[in-house]
């Protein structure tokens, strides 16, 4: 069975520039999370989705930070305009259902300069 | 109050002996303990998860609740070099399935 798959791995911007993130989860898996790692820190969930609709996206800064899942599957995650702050790992995860084990990709390592 | 806290470490214990990680959180309703482990530059990947009040073990590793203490615990048997990574501990809360992460706690094993 196929991973969580992301890309890219590694992106390097300036501040103020955009940026967009790519996941496509597990086949059959239902919810997607997309998290923010910043180094030394453990994983901080940014939204969460369920198929198409958003469940939670209590904690993404929605004046920069927009996500879309719209067929239910794949999800972007773009950064507009990005910050110094926002230099992490950002994670997606998919699980079969809101309450099932999460399912890591390998994340995309963002610097910011 | 954080609401998940781990000791940041680093945990260094010799090799062949038991590994002991801690883990308290501060909601009260939590419902489901994961432990991952996170080795450097990758992404966290599910060691074990406990619901209930007690022991679970798997293989060398043995997770333990204590919702009364709002505690819980891995231990690792038998430790290994190539057990030396990040172990984050995650606290579901509610039926949406949020995870909250706490920092994590580097353990090195020393050969």
């Amino acid at each position: 069975e196929a991973g969580v798959a992301q890309s890219p791995r590694y992106k390097i911007i300036e501040k103020r520039q955009s940026v967009a993130f790519w996941c496509n989860p597990i086949s059959g898996h239902a919810t997607l999370y997309w998290y923010q790692q910043i180094l030394g820190q453990g994983p901080k969930l940014l939204i969460q989705f369920q198929n198409n609709g958003v469940v939670d996206d209590s904690q993404l800064p929605k004046d920069r930070f927009s996500a879309e899942r719209l067929k239910g599957v794949d999800s972007t995650l773009k950064i507009q305009p990005a910050k110094l702050e926002d230099s992490a790992v950002y994670l997606c995860a998919s699980s079969e259902g809101p309450t099932d084990t999460q399912y890591f990709g390998p994340g995309t390592r963002l610097t910011v300069l | 109050q954080k609401e998940v806290e781990q000791n940041s470490g680093p945990l260094s214990v010799p090799e062949g002996a038991i590994a002991s990680l801690n883990c308290t959180y501060s909601d009260r309703g939590s419902q489901s303990f994961f432990w991952y482990r996170q080795y450097s530059g990758k992404s966290p990947e599910l060691i074990m998860f406990i619901y209930s009040n007690g022991d679970k073990e798997d293989g060398r590793f043995t997770a333990q609740l204590n919702k009364a203490s709002q505690y819980v615990s891995l231990l690792i048997r038998d430790s290994q070099p190539s057990d030396s990574a990040t172990y984050l501990c995650a606290v579901m809360r509610g039926s949406q399935g949020n995870l909250i992460f706490g920092k994590g706690t580097k353990l090195s094993v020393k050969p």
